[in-house]
């Protein structure tokens, strides 16, 4: 298994507080990913990071941030938690832009916002 | 823009049935195909992707999948299926630029004995 670790894997919050998620690898890969997972939706792109300090939006950024100071940590943050940010987070990585390059995906951390 | 579209949300089989999952993608430009399985309370694996050359890929715990071009379709097969291959599939697809994936709804199988 890849080395990808995420942190929290539960978290209960109430809505309008801030929420960080965290995403740790140990591959020293260069890309990293954050998704959420929804019924019906499958999993869409939240941000991507290609390198450090280097990141931008994927399809569903609203309401999110992100932050990448090392390579091997890649943050993600609801501003203010909604409901509809209740989901299911799961980060990525990929060694690079290799044709078909393949990307491990986390354990993924369950979110509910009250 | 592309996109992926996986028929039925739901798929049951026997055990030792042939196991069929649909995808189809649109893209408008040659595309690598991926399919993901996804276990309870667990992250994604790669089963199997394809990228150039064979158009039937081969991937792990006996599946294949078969890359046809005319029909847009990238579909998901094993010969046999095993209470064990009970998880939610997921088809992907992606651009030959940056590693971005657009992922599919989602296929559940069922196997029952």
């Amino acid at each position: 298994d890849a080395g990808i670790t995420q942190s929290p894997r539960h978290k209960v919050t109430e809505t309008g507080t801030p929420v960080t998620l965290r995403c740790h690898q140990t591959e020293n890969h260069r890309y990293m990913y954050w998704y959420r997972q929804d019924p019906g939706h499958g999993l869409r792109l939240i941000h991507y990071s290609y390198g450090v300090k280097d990141t931008d939006k994927g399809e569903v950024s609203d309401g999110y941030s992100v932050s990448r100071s090392k390579t091997e940590d890649f943050l993600l943050t609801l501003e203010s938690a909604t409901s509809s940010q209740t989901s299911v987070y799961f980060c990525a990585i990929s060694g690079g832009q290799a044709p078909g390059e393949t990307q491990y995906f986390g354990p993924g951390t369950r979110l509910l916002v009250l | 823009a592309q996109s992926v579209t996986q028929l039925g949300s739901h798929v049951s089989v026997s055990e030792g049935a042939l196991v069929l999952l649909r995808c189809n993608y649109s893209s408008s430009v040659p595309p690598y195909l991926f399919w993901y399985v996804q276990y309870p309370n667990q992250g994604l694996q790669l089963l199997l992707k394809y990228t150039t050359g064979a158009t039937l890929v081969k991937g792990i715990n006996g599946f294949e999948a078969e890359f046809k071009k005319s029909e847009t379709s990238f579909h998901l097969t094993k010969p046999s299926a095993h209470m064990s291959d009970a998880a939610e599939y997921f088809c992907a697809v992606s651009d030959r630029g940056f590693q971005k994936l657009v992922f599919g709804t989602g296929t559940r199988l069922l196997v029952s004995p």
